[in-house]
């Protein structure tokens, strides 16, 4: 079954870093592409970062510079380091997994809160 | 203000048919596929359709998705209760190189 699961989100000061782990099970991350999305509390959902199989990155606008997504194929887990945090930052993050050109499984997702 | 254009809110009775549109350009759906999902309150997204019309396994045919030139939509027919949730569209852009959601339509079954 395939299955992921986001960790690491909590209440953090504006200026703060925060590294979210998603766990992946039933299928191997460094085969897939690999997103993180977000969603601030009642608004829609926001893209944040891709990461393909063959290792290429992109990100939103709003976290370039700031963001950065990898993976540790030994631990078959994605992260997002997220630096330089703020305010608007604040969402819950989904770890998802493409399904071909959509986004198929999707976590629980982790709350993250950019405050002081 | 999302890249894609969607209704913020469509609503009908149970039994009936709903469409929710997503609006976009030729950088995003006129050249990529579409994909839709739902939210239930409290959850995760979950995939509806994917490539523009295709569904994945477990999905029911009262979802069904389209496309026409630069925009994309989604039927949903013989409308349940349950089925009151918020959709997204989305795709990729190729000039922005990043992938875009529509802003979300919320669906009231009346």
């Amino acid at each position: 079954e395939v299955q992921v699961v986001e960790t690491g989100g909590g209440l953090i000061q504006p200026g703060g870093s925060l590294r979210l782990s998603c766990a992946a099970s039933g299928f191997t991350v460094s085969s897939n592409y690999m997103s993180w999305v977000r969603q601030a509390p009642g608004k829609g959902l926001e893209w944040v970062s891709v990461i393909y199989s063959g290792g290429d990155t992109h990100y939103a606008d709003s976290v370039k510079g700031r963001f950065t997504i990898s993976r540790d194929n030994s631990k078959n887990t994605l992260y997002l380091q997220m630096n330089s945090l703020r305010a608007e930052d604040t969402a819950v993050y989904y770890c998802t997994t493409a399904y071909s050109s959509g986004w198929g499984y999707w976590g629980q997702g982790t709350l993250v809160t950019v405050s002081s | 203000q999302s890249v894609l254009t969607q209704p913020p809110s469509v609503s009908a009775a149970p039994g009936q048919k709903v469409t929710i549109s997503c609006s976009g350009s030729s950088s995003n759906i006129g050249n990529n596929y579409v994909s839709w999902y739902q939210q239930l309150p409290g959850t995760a997204p979950k995939l509806l359709i994917y490539d523009n019309n295709k569904r994945p396994s477990g999905i029911p045919d009262r979802f069904s998705g389209s496309k026409s030139g630069t925009s994309g939509t989604l039927d949903i027919t013989g409308l349940q209760t349950g089925d009151e949730a918020d959709y997204y569209c989305g795709t990729w852009d190729s000039s922005l190189s990043v992938v875009v959601f529509g802003g979300g339509t919320k669906l009231t079954v009346l």
